[in-house]
This record gives C-alpha cells, structure tokens and sequence, in this order.
C-alpha cells in the first residue's frame, strides 16, 4: 500500500464549475500537508501549505485536513481553462523531513 | 526574485555515463532537496542537504549523490546510467529545510 493515495483522474468539468480533488493516506505521523500544481513538462508550483488539520483558502482555493479520516482535499471555485495541470498532494512527518507525493490528479477545464 | 534555476534543462546521456545536474537555490535558502519524476508519478524524494550537510536520503542506489556548495547550490551526480533513471530530475530550496518547498523547473533527462 502507497504512503498516500491520489485518484490519478483525468478529471473533466465545464469552465466555473467546483472541483474537488483528494487524497487519503496512511500514516498518522503526516502533520504537514501541500497541493502542488505541475503543468505539462514544468516543475511543480506550492498552492497551499497547511499544518495539521483544518481549513486554509487563498483566493479561489481551499485546503482541507481531517487527520482523523486521514483524508485531505483541495477545492478549486470558478474554474478557468488555466487551472488545467496535474494537482499533486503532498504531506510530511516533520518541517524538516523529506516530502512524500500522491501520483497526481489530471485536471482539465473545458471552455 | 529568481527562483529556482536548474540546468541543464534537457539532457541525453548513453547507458553506463556519468551525469551531473546542478541547481541554484532561492536568494536567502539554504537548504536544496533533489527528487526524481517518473512520467506518470508523483515526484520521490532523493536527497536533501542544509548548510553543505546531507539530512535525508531516499531509496536509490549508491550511483545517485549529491553536495552542497559554501553558496547553497548544488549538484546530483548519477553514475553507470540506466534506463529506468530516464525522468524529470527536479530541485527544491526551502529557506531552513522546512516543508515549505519551492520547485525549479527541472532537468530532463533521457537515457538511451
């Protein structure tokens, strides 16, 4: 079993609609919990950056973590065309520990 | 600000060569990580140095290492490629080793 586990899509919805990506995971050590955004053939770009559980939003994104499901997820309002890319999760036992990555969702956003 | 420079950005090495790919962090960080992208996969940590110090090493070979330089940047050295070490090769700079890590673009490279 994968440390964590990422649904690896495609995922297809219409321009402005509300996406949901998730992952869940199995070590109950993760305290720090990151979505990158990687478009095609480009190195990953830091969305949101969270600690332990609860919510955090930046603009038109959302982060949630529930430790006690282990579950984490991402949630995009008013899609646009350019949020089409690869959403990875990514958590961490420490501040200083090595980063552990889902293997990606697909995104795309049709006009 | 510059970001995260990697370089070079695409490479094509023959089975059995030697590469190294290098990496500027950002201004002020002193702490680089190097992780591996398989097409497909999300990326696997390799190495990560702070203050010219190795901290971490993920589960590749002896072939793989790395170092830091007094200026913060860096070098992954693969020796005897293979076939499979074909991927996206991809630096990260924190300001102290925390989570909070930013990515470059990465260096491509093909082993035939």
């Amino acid at each position: 079993q994968k440390e964590v586990e990422q649904d690896p899509g495609p995922l297809s919805v219409p321009e402005g609609a509300i996406v949901s990506l998730n992952c869940t995971y199995s070590n109950s050590a993760f305290q720090y919990f990151m979505w990158y955004r990687q478009y095609s053939r480009k190195g990953p770009e830091l969305l949101m950056y969270t600690y332990s559980s609860g919510n955090k939003e930046d603009g038109r994104f959302t982060a949630q973590v529930d430790k006690s499901s282990k579950y984490i997820s991402l949630f995009i309002r008013d899609s646009q065309p350019s949020d089409s890319a690869t959403y990875l999760c990514a958590m961490s036992y420490s501040s200083a520990s090595k980063i552990i990555f889902g293997s990606g969702t697909r995104l795309s956003i049709r006009p | 600000d510059a970001g995260v420079t990697q370089s070079p950005t695409h490479l094509i090495k023959t089975r059995g060569q030697h590469v190294t790919l290098r990496c500027s962090p950002i201004s002020g960080h002193k702490s680089v990580s190097w992780y591996q992208q398989v097409l497909g996969q999300g990326p696997q940590f390799i190495f990560q140095y702070y203050e010219k110090e190795e901290r971490g090493r993920g589960n590749f070979p002896d072939r793989f290492s790395a170092r830091q330089f007094p200026n913060y940047s860096s070098e992954l050295n693969v020796n005897a490629l293979l076939l499979g070490d074909s991927a996206l090769y991809l630096c990260a700079s924190s300001p102290a080793g925390d989570s909070e890590a930013f990515f470059g673009q990465g260096t491509r490279l093909t082993v035939v």
